[in-house]
C-alpha cells in the first residue's frame, strides 16, 4: 500500500498570499496524483490530476507540481472561498486508492 | 449538470445491515466506474470500495472485505453498497465518486449520506 503524507496539517494564511502544500508518496507514482478541495459541509472536490493538470473549471489561481514521490499544491493568492481541507491522492498503485491525511488552509 | 446522488443512510444497531444507492443525473452511469469513500466525523477520505462500469472488477479496503458488497445493475441504472455485520468504526459520511475507464482519479462526487453505527 502506498502512503501518502501530507505537510502541514494546518497551514494559516492571510487573504491574498500564497499557500504552498505538499504531499509525499511512499513509493513514485509517476504523476498519478490527484489534490481535492473539501469545504466545511461540502463533498471533496477534484481540483488537479495528472499532479499538474486542472480539472474543468478551477481557477488559474490553483497549480500543481511534482513527479515521483515528492509533490506540491500552489494556491497564489488565497481567496475566502478558498480556505478550505485539501487531500492529495495517488491513483498509480492500487488497490487501495490512498488518500493523504489533508491540509486544512485557515485565515491567518 | 452532472451529479451523483447518495441514499439509503441512517441509524443502524452495530451488527446490522444497511443498503446505500448511487444514482446518476446528467450523464450515463453505466458508462463509468464508481468509488465509494467514506470519512468519519472529523477525520480524512478513506476509499472503500470500487466498482467498474461493467461490474466485472470490484475491490473493496481491507476494513470492509468480507462484510461489504457492490454491485449494478446497468439495464436498471442502479449502483448500490450492501454492508453487513456493520460496527461503530463504520459511521460515517459514504460517498460515491465517478471515474473515467483506467487509472483515473476521481472527477465527479456527490454529496454523500450519513451512516451512523450505534446501540
Amino acid at each position: 500500500e502506498i502512503v501518502m503524507t501530507q505537510s502541514p496539517a494546518i497551514l494559516s494564511v492571510s487573504p491574498g498570499e500564497r499557500a504552498t502544500l505538499s504531499c509525499r508518496a511512499s513509493h513514485s507514482v509517476t504523476n498519478k496524483l490527484a489534490w481535492y478541495q473539501q469545504r466545511p459541509g461540502q463533498a471533496p472536490r477534484l481540483l488537479i490530476y495528472g499532479a499538474s493538470t486542472r480539472a474543468t473549471g478551477i481557477p488559474a489561481r490553483f497549480s500543481g507540481s511534482g513527479s515521483g514521490t515528492e509533490f506540491t499544491l500552489t494556491i497564489s493568492s488565497l481567496q475566502s472561498e478558498d480556505f478550505a481541507v485539501y487531500y492529495c491522492q495517488q491513483y498509480s498503485n492500487w488497490p487501495p486508492w490512498t488518500f493523504g491525511q489533508g491540509t486544512k488552509v485557515e485565515i491567518k | 449538470q452532472v451529479q451523483l446522488v447518495e441514499s439509503g443512510g441512517g441509524v443502524v444497531q452495530p451488527g446490522r445491515s444497511l443498503r446505500l444507492s448511487c444514482a446518476a443525473s446528467g450523464f450515463t452511469l453505466s458508462n463509468y466506474g464508481i468509488h465509494w469513500v467514506r470519512q468519519a466525523p472529523g477525520k480524512g477520505l478513506e476509499w472503500v470500495a470500487v466498482i467498474s462500469f461493467d461490474g466485472s472488477i470490484k475491490f473493496f479496503a481491507d476494513s470492509v472485505k468480507g462484510r461489504f458488497t457492490i454491485s449494478r445493475d446497468n439495464s436498471k441504472n442502479t449502483l448500490s453498497l450492501q454492508m453487513n455485520s456493520l460496527r461503530t468504526e463504520d459511521t460515517a459520511v459514504y460517498y460515491c465518486a465517478k471515474f473515467e475507464t483506467g487509472t483515473a482519479p476521481f472527477d465527479i462526487w456527490g454529496r454523500g449520506t450519513m451512516v451512523t453505527v450505534s446501540s
